[in-house]
């Protein structure tokens, strides 16, 4: 069990370009998490999905983000005509909802910076 | 609505003092989880700890302890004897019926040599 694993690491990117982020949760994992972290702050969840199906999504989501887990494995969020506020840290999580629900396994993050 | 609140924005010790991170929590339910993690200069989010609603035992891992109260909606977190390696921003949580995770604002520990 490799963990949770995200690509890319780092981006750079400029106002007004489309972003993609790629998650790869833990094997079997059927929960999977999607959080935004700014400067100085804490993570804030975005949204989530059991299997292939989005559950919740927050306010902060904005229609310019768009999240999917096509097959229930891997996630991608995409960011369309990304703004310098989006600059973050995106953080995606993923746990087993039959057994601990609550336990979260983080991967390392995507940090973006929209200049 | 769920809220944690970590008061403390930037703590400062040196080496070896004994140090309480602070974490008040707000939640309507009865069924909880209560975390924190550890997010060190490099980035990840590394978990210490998690307590459930119903269990208000405090727990102690070697420098580590913790202390949950109910009645005060509190969780704090303690290091003991602290270390430079203990320098990092620490995060208090709270999760209801394994939802999302709410994150407090964190709390920056610098230790000084």
């Amino acid at each position: 069990d490799t963990g949770v694993s995200q690509d890319p690491r780092h981006k750079i990117t400029k106002r007004g370009q489309n972003v993609t982020f790629r998650c790869d949760p833990i094997s079997e994992h059927n929960r999977l998490y999607w959080y935004r972290q700014t400067l100085g702050q804490g993570p804030e969840f975005l949204t989530y999905f059991q299997n292939e199906a989005q559950l919740e999504k927050s306010r902060l989501l904005s229609d310019r983000f768009s999240a999917e887990r096509p097959k229930g494995s891997f996630s991608t969020l995409e960011i369309q005509r990304t703004e310098q506020g989006d600059s973050a840290m995106y953080l995606c999580a993923s746990s087993l909802v039959e057994q601990r629900p609550y336990e979260q396994y983080f991967g390392p993050g995507t940090r973006l910076t929209v200049t | 609505a769920q809220k944690v609140t970590q008061a403390q924005t930037e703590i400062s010790v040196v080496e070896k003092e004994d140090v309480t991170l602070d974490c008040v929590y707000e939640t309507r339910d009865t069924t909880y989880y209560l975390f924190w993690y550890k997010q060190p200069p490099s980035g990840e989010l590394v978990f210490l700890i998690r307590r459930n609603s119903f269990d208000e035992q405090n727990e102690i891992s070697g420098r580590y302890s913790w202390n949950f109260q109910k009645s005060t909606s509190s969780f704090n977190f303690t290091i003991t004897a602290s270390q430079v390696v203990d320098s990092a921003v620490y995060f208090c949580a709270l999760s209801v019926l394994g939802d999302k995770i709410i994150f407090g604002k964190g709390t920056r520990l610098h230790i000084l040599p």
